[in-house]
């Protein structure tokens, strides 16, 4: 079946730019995550979105950080007047829940550089 | 606050041998201890997970061991094979909701 899919798969904007990153889950997959990985780093945690529940946003770096998940589907992570330290591989996975049992499932990330 | 840690360094093992990875944190131990594997360019793929009340888990040449008292996770590879050659993560889960991850290490093996 269809993994999680990401896009676009690589990202190339000016220092100042808005970007919006795209995110569809496995179908049936109520949990949704968002991480960031920068080069040679373990994946830092970002948003996670959990059935109609509102967001976990506590790993959000700042306030230019935003993402949404509508209909419970498909989420877009959107970064207001990038930096060039926003440049890093952006995650999302999805699960079938938020229960530690459950294994979660990865896109091949959307690699975004800041000129 | 909770710190997970891998070796950084690369393990490089010939072809055939067991490869063993070592995932240690601190504090409290976790609910859940899953293993990625992570290949260049790609997002992590799951391997393996174990519950705190579980020793061992095994899963065809892959068996990962979790021991609370040491605050330890080993995940091993028997009869490595140059495919096995990727990063591999360890992921806590603490009742959060959200798993904690590691920050790898990169097996390479060699023929």
């Amino acid at each position: 079946g269809a993994g999680v899919s990401q896009s676009p798969s690589n990202k190339v904007t000016e220092k100042g730019k808005d970007v919006e990153l795209r995110c569809d889950p496995i179908s049936g997959h109520t949990a949704l995550y968002w991480y960031r990985q920068s080069l040679g780093q373990g994946l830092e945690f970002l948003i996670y979105f959990q059935g109609n529940s509102a967001p976990d946003k506590s790993g959000l770096p700042s306030d230019r950080f935003s993402a949404e998940r509508t209909g419970g589907s498909v989420s877009t992570l959107t970064i207001q007047r990038t930096q060039q330290e926003d440049s890093a591989v952006y995650l999302c996975a999805s699960s079938l829940n938020s229960r530690g049992n459950q294994p979660q499932h990865f896109g091949d990330g959307t690699r975004l550089s800041i000129l | 606050s909770q710190k997970i840690e891998q070796n950084s360094e690369a393990l490089n093992i010939q072809e055939g041998k067991t490869a063993t990875l070592t995932c240690n944190y601190t504090n409290y131990s976790p609910a859940y201890l899953q293993w990625y594997r992570q290949d260049p360019g790609r997002g992590p793929v799951f391997l393996l997970l174990i519950r705190e009340n579980e020793k061992e888990k095994r899963k065809e040449r892959l068996k990962v061991t979790f021991d609370t008292t040491l605050k330890q996770s080993l995940f091993h590879i028997t009869a490595s094979q140059p495919a096995d050659s990727a990063t591999y993560l360890c992921a806590l889960f603490y009742n959060t909701d959200k798993l904690i991850f590691g920050t790898g290490t990169r097996l390479q093996v060699f023929p």
